[in-house]
């Protein structure tokens, strides 16, 4: 059980959209309707920004929506903000009453 | 409001058991469909999953980490305490905990900031 593997990093200008990718395999990913994504700033609880691949827990703005095709799920963010710039982390259940994480991705707006 | 804290030691030595404990509010843990999670972050590495209790006191591990690990709950506190053995270097991380929510699975959807525990002797 691997971590899924995502970008590094992204970057993207003010207003533009940026999709961070999430990799796993059929164990986890491409199996599961389970795939959530995370935004952790350094030092602060990691919020949680989408699950069940593409709900929207209230409160987190339209701009974040998310995807998945196959073995990969993506996290896009549409129309960037400053405030967008920091970590995110994907989610996948992976079966047996097991999670795996994503390696994360820094996004940074240019 | 959810909020979870979580406490313990911020240093251990190599081979000693490591005891964490997550003080939670707002919700209950006999509540169906609840649990604590823990998840843990080695400085510049991906986020790893390790345990999970449940609302009915279910219990789950990483099946990597499954012998070393305990999770146990105090309904009457609001606390869940993770026990990690023979604790290694390797183990460094930021610890957190984490209420999880149980939709098609169960999902992580309230963290703690979590607590840096570093092995050294």
């Amino acid at each position: 059980q691997s971590a899924l593997t995502q970008p590094r990093s992204v970057s993207g200008s003010p207003g533009q959209s940026v999709t961070i990718s999430c990799t796993g395999t059929s164990s986890d990913v491409g199996t599961y309707d389970s795939v959530s994504w995370y935004q952790h700033r350094p030092g602060k609880a990691p919020k949680l920004m989408i699950y069940d691949v593409s709900r929207r827990p209230s409160g987190v703005p339209d701009r974040f929506s998310g995807s998945r095709s196959g073995n990969t799920a993506s996290l896009t963010i549409s129309g960037l903000q400053a405030e967008d710039e920091t970590d995110y982390y994907c989610c996948s259940y992976a079966g047996s009453y097991t999670w795996v994480f994503g390696t994360g991705t820094t996004v940074t707006v240019l | 409001q959810i909020t979870l804290t979580e406490s313990g030691p911020t240093l251990v030595k190599p081979t000693q058991t490591l005891t964490l404990t997550c003080t939670f509010s707002g919700f209950s843990l006999t509540t169906r469909g609840v649990g604590v999670g823990w998840i843990r972050q080695p400085p510049g590495k991906a986020l790893e999953w390790l345990a999970l209790i449940y609302w009915d006191d279910d219990q789950r591990y990483s099946p990597f980490l499954n012998s070393r690990l305990s999770i146990t709950r105090d309904t009457s506190k609001n606390r869940v305490v993770l026990t990690m053995t023979n604790m290694d270097p390797v183990d460094t991380a930021t610890y957190y905990c984490a209420h999880s929510l149980l939709t098609r699975y169960s999902i992580y959807d309230y963290w703690g900031q979590g607590t840096l525990v570093t092995v050294s002797s």
